[in-house]
């Protein structure tokens, strides 16, 4: 089955800076490729998605690129601020709509 | 649009009673909802796929009579905990899935905090 690997752990920046996330998937019939936000507490936040027809997203501060060929996609947040504090998850699902999440990200942004 | 709820948001109970959380989508249909596991500092963890009208589709590892689903309209499922321990305790988070514009995507709830003294 689908296995999610995510790196790194805990990520520390400070504000201004760049944060970039990886994440690698084993099955290549993976298409659809979400991140999610989640602060402490509380629900996990879609951000942004990416889907396998398309190599990179933007929505301003943030952008999602997927490499199909080595099989990994990276969540990069420009000009961080305090407010990015908090878990970041992806997740991959071959269209069977069935998750599997990376293990996380705790992201701590630097005032 | 999309939200989800849950409740309750938090619930302390004895060990040996059985817990109710419920899964909403306030403002579209889900035919399908998922119930996750959430440990501290961990990653979710898929127990079951809920579907309308049918049988829950349980996880390798999940004890389907001790976690019971019950998806019985298309707003609401329910996962009942059966007789809970204290490893029992954890975070539970529902999601729904919703197509909408050739998207297929899942939005969380805000999840149950279950305490099991």
């Amino acid at each position: 089955g689908e296995n999610v690997e995510q790196h790194p752990s805990t990520l520390s920046v400070q504000e201004g800076d760049s944060a970039v996330i990886k994440c690698t998937y084993s099955d290549s019939a993976s298409n659809y490729f979400p991140w999610y936000k989640q602060e402490l507490g509380k629900r996990p936040q879609l951000i942004i998605d990416i889907r396998s027809n398309v190599g990179e997203k933007k929505d301003q501060r943030i952008a999602v690129t997927l490499n199909k060929t080595a099989k990994h996609f990276s969540l990069h947040i420009t000009e961080t601020q305090p407010e990015d504090s908090a878990v970041y998850f992806c997740a991959a699902t071959t269209g069977t709509y069935k998750y599997i999440f990376g293990t996380g990200t705790r992201l701590k942004v630097l005032a | 649009g999309a939200v989800v709820s849950q409740h309750p948001s938090r619930v302390i109970c004895k060990s040996g009673t059985s817990v109710k959380i419920e899964c909403r989508s306030l403002d579209f249909q889900a035919t399908t909802m998922f119930w996750y596991r959430q440990f501290p500092k961990k990653s979710l963890m898929l127990m079951a796929t809920s579907n309308e009208g049918s049988k829950a589709t349980y996880e390798q590892g999940v004890e389907k009579d001790k976690f019971l689903i019950n998806h019985a309209s298309l707003t609401l499922s329910t996962l009942t905990v059966t007789s809970a321990h204290p490893e029992d305790s954890s975070f539970y988070i529902c999601s729904a899935r919703i197509l909408a514009g050739g998207t297929d995507t899942q939005y969380f709830g805000p999840g149950t905090r279950l305490t099991v003294l």
